[in-house]
């Protein structure tokens, strides 16, 4: 079946430093991937949506010059968090739409961030 | 406007319960997917079922049943006999127009004791 990978899976940075987190499609091209966001006992909050070759569309209330998105291959997403503060730590996870057909989309494992 | 309301926050039952979780949702499409999936405390998602909107049958897969009602917008999930292995958090989502990302339910933390 398709996979998603999220690299890496944990990660632990300092406020006010950069953490990019990677989501790659391994055995599909993905021209669309979406990144959510997930705070500690709540749901899933989609962020921003990612089109390769093209500006990322970022959902109301996401920060687009925090939220860093390049998407510039059929197979990789990356989600750069600028300037971490302790309230960006939360679970991200990314999805990434299947370009063969039929509109599937595959969730990777997630990247739990925690800012120190 | 699109939306998914899991009402049940938690549920609590013993092993071998059966027990079943609610989804509504709201779509102003005719074409549109539902979506069930797991969450253990690891946080990655495991996909359950997807349904189309054309397709209102029943299926079982196992322990687990789903009843699709259009008239009542619902999607709700039935695990029979449950077990302490399917303790987790249960998100129901939508997904309508083509191309776009799904939304979720706030999802409902099933605990299964022994």
């Amino acid at each position: 079946g398709a996979v998603v990978s999220q690299h890496p899976s944990r990660v632990i940075c300092k406020s006010g430093t950069s953490v990019k987190i990677e989501c790659r499609s391994l055995d599909f091209q993905a021209t669309t991937m979406f990144w959510y966001r997930q705070f500690p006992k709540q749901s899933l909050m989609l962020m921003a949506t990612s089109n390769e070759g093209s500006k990322a569309t970022y959902e109301q209330g996401v920060e687009k010059d925090k939220f860093l998105i390049n998407h510039a291959s059929l197979t990789l997403s990356t989600l750069t968090v600028t300037s971490a503060h302790p309230e960006d730590s939360s679970f991200y996870i990314c999805s990434a739409r299947d370009s063969g057909g039929g509109d599937e989309q595959y969730f990777g494992p997630g990247t739990r961030l925690t800012v120190t | 406007a699109q939306k998914v309301t899991q009402a049940q926050t938690e549920i609590s039952v013993v092993e071998k319960e059966d027990v079943t979780l609610d989804c509504v949702y709201e779509t102003r499409d005719t074409t549109y997917y539902l979506f069930w999936y797991k969450q253990p405390p690891s946080g990655e998602l495991v996909f359950l079922i997807r349904r189309n909107s054309f397709d209102e049958q029943n299926e079982i897969s196992g322990r687990y049943s789903w009843n699709f009602q259009k008239s009542t917008s619902s999607f709700n999930f039935t695990i029979t006999a449950s077990q302490v292995v399917d303790s987790a958090v249960y998100f129901c989502a939508l997904k309508d127009q083509a191309g776009t990302a799904l939304i979720f339910g706030k999802g409902t933390t099933l605990s299964v004791s022994s």
